[in-house]
């Protein structure tokens, strides 16, 4: 079946723009991951949605960053007033529960560039 | 707060030698452990996983993996490399009762004719 897919592959924006990305995850997972990859480093979380509610934004890491979830199915990260830091893959996840034995399918992500 | 540390950035291997990657956490409570693997400019992939039950983990691609809880490592092993195996791998964990990943650094192999 579809794995996860994520739109656009590749975006260049502005400093200070705005920039949503969107995120499709399996069909009928439950729960979904928003991680950002960072160049020569590891992945790091920002967010989960189990559903359409966060129970999980701890890694969310400035108040320009949000998310929101339609139900069980797309998912879209915003950012606001881009900054060359936020430059990174931006790599979205779901899994069938939200639990920590579930595994989590990956898409093949989002790379940010900030200019 | 959990952490997962990956020895070796890099690591080049032989064709037909041992691929080892050595991956250690730190965590009150034995966590959920994975090893993920993502070639160029492709997502992530899950190579296997440990929760529960035999401590020796097969997986995918002819890798397998040896939880050690006295030593609270998850090394990644095959045999014998090939030289599709060249991707970047990374570990991670989540706690029994949470979600999220939290990954090593990843450790890029780099296989050798």
């Amino acid at each position: 079946g579809a794995g996860v897919s994520q739109s656009p592959s590749n975006k260049v924006t502005e400093k200070g723009k705005d920039v949503e990305l969107r995120c499709d995850p399996i069909s009928g997972h439950t729960a979904l991951y928003w991680y950002r990859q960072r160049l020569g480093q590891g992945l790091e979380f920002l967010i989960y949605f189990q559903g359409n509610s966060a129970p999980d934004k701890s890694g969310l890491p400035s108040d320009r960053f949000s998310a929101e979830r339609t139900g069980e199915s797309v998912s879209t990260l915003t950012i606001q007033r881009t900054q060359q830091e936020d430059s990174a893959v931006y790599l979205c996840a779901s899994s069938l529960g939200g639990q920590g034995a579930d595994t989590q399918y990956f898409g093949p992500g989002t790379r940010l560039t900030v200019l | 707060a959990q952490s997962v540390t990956q020895l070796g950035s890099h690591v080049s291997v032989s064709e037909g030698a041992l691929v080892l990657l050595r991956c250690n956490y730190s965590s009150s409570v034995p966590p959920y452990l994975f090893w993920y693997v993502q070639y160029p400019n492709q997502g992530l992939q899950l190579l296997l996983k440990y929760t529960t039950g035999a401590t020796l983990v097969k997986g995918i691609n002819g890798f397998e993996a040896e939880f050690k809880k006295s030593e609270t490592s998850f090394h990644l092993t095959k045999p014998s490399a090939h030289m599709s195996d060249a991707a970047e791998y990374f570990c991670a964990v989540s706690k029994a009762a949470g979600n999220k990943l939290t990954f090593g650094g990843g450790t890029r192999v780099l296989v050798k004719p």
